[in-house]
């Protein structure tokens, strides 16, 4: 079964400094996606970024990007140069593709605070 | 080109009231999948549609919960007979027709119901 672990409830980083969020998951689909998302307190879910299990390059985009270490199956979110407006839950997650859309289960999620 | 629209954003029920969301998917989405999320938790699977087809409701209380997507309008989460324990968000997000089975088949998440139970 597939199972998505954050062990980090809560994190402090101060302003500019870059910031790793821990994720780690469990699947015996050799197929599989990983994706990050964050939880503003506004409350929407607001995509980041997408690692696919046989994607040769670790995923960017912008300031995030995922560093996808497949033997230890762990998929960390690196925030470069963090800013205030960082601060919210975010939550790693997992889809194996044994469907076309089958669903995504969501870890515990790490609540991150951004100190000016 | 609106998003995922939920409705109402957020709703109060007294205990063995019946408690109904819906869900709008974007344009061109015809998967729809439910979450809960209890305060401070992360996002519980419900149920995942297609219209007109239930495909997966392994995460769906097997009492009360129920779920459709019919073939005109939105999806309907319908919750009988509430308890304070449903208070909860109660998250939509739709996935597009087609996507092949990559992974990369992003979810778009709808801005929430919070439902409360008094």
């Amino acid at each position: 079964a597939q199972k998505i672990t954050q062990t980090q409830p809560g994190m402090f980083v101060q302003e500019k400094e870059a910031v790793t969020l821990d994720c780690t998951y469990d699947t015996s689909d050799p197929s599989y996606g990983l994706f990050w998302y964050k939880q503003p307190s506004s409350g929407e879910m607001i995509f980041l970024i997408y690692q696919g299990s046989y994607d040769q390059q670790n995923a960017t985009e912008g300031r995030y990007s995922l560093n996808f270490q497949k033997a230890r199956k762990s998929a960390n979110l690196v925030i470069s140069a963090s800013q205030l407006g960082d601060s919210a839950m975010y939550f790693c997650a997992m889809r194996e593709v044994g469907s076309s859309a089958s669903k995504i289960i969501f870890g515990s999620g790490t609540r991150l605070s951004i100190r000016p | 080109n609106a998003g995922v629209m939920q409705n109402p954003r957020h709703l109060v029920r007294r205990r063995g009231q019946e408690a109904r969301l819906r869900c709008s998917p974007m344009k061109g989405h015809s998967h729809v999948y439910w979450y809960r999320q209890l305060p401070e938790e992360g996002l519980k699977f419900m149920v995942y549609l297609q219209k007109e087809n239930i495909i997966d409701e392994s995460g769906m209380p097997k009492e009360r919960f129920s779920a459709e997507f019919p073939k005109e309008g939105p999806s309907i989460l319908r919750i009988q007979q509430v308890v304070r324990g449903d208070s909860a968000a109660y998250f939509c997000a739709s996935s597009p027709l087609g996507t092949s089975g990559t992974g990369a088949n992003v979810l778009t998440f709808g801005a929430g119901s919070r439902l409360t139970v008094l």
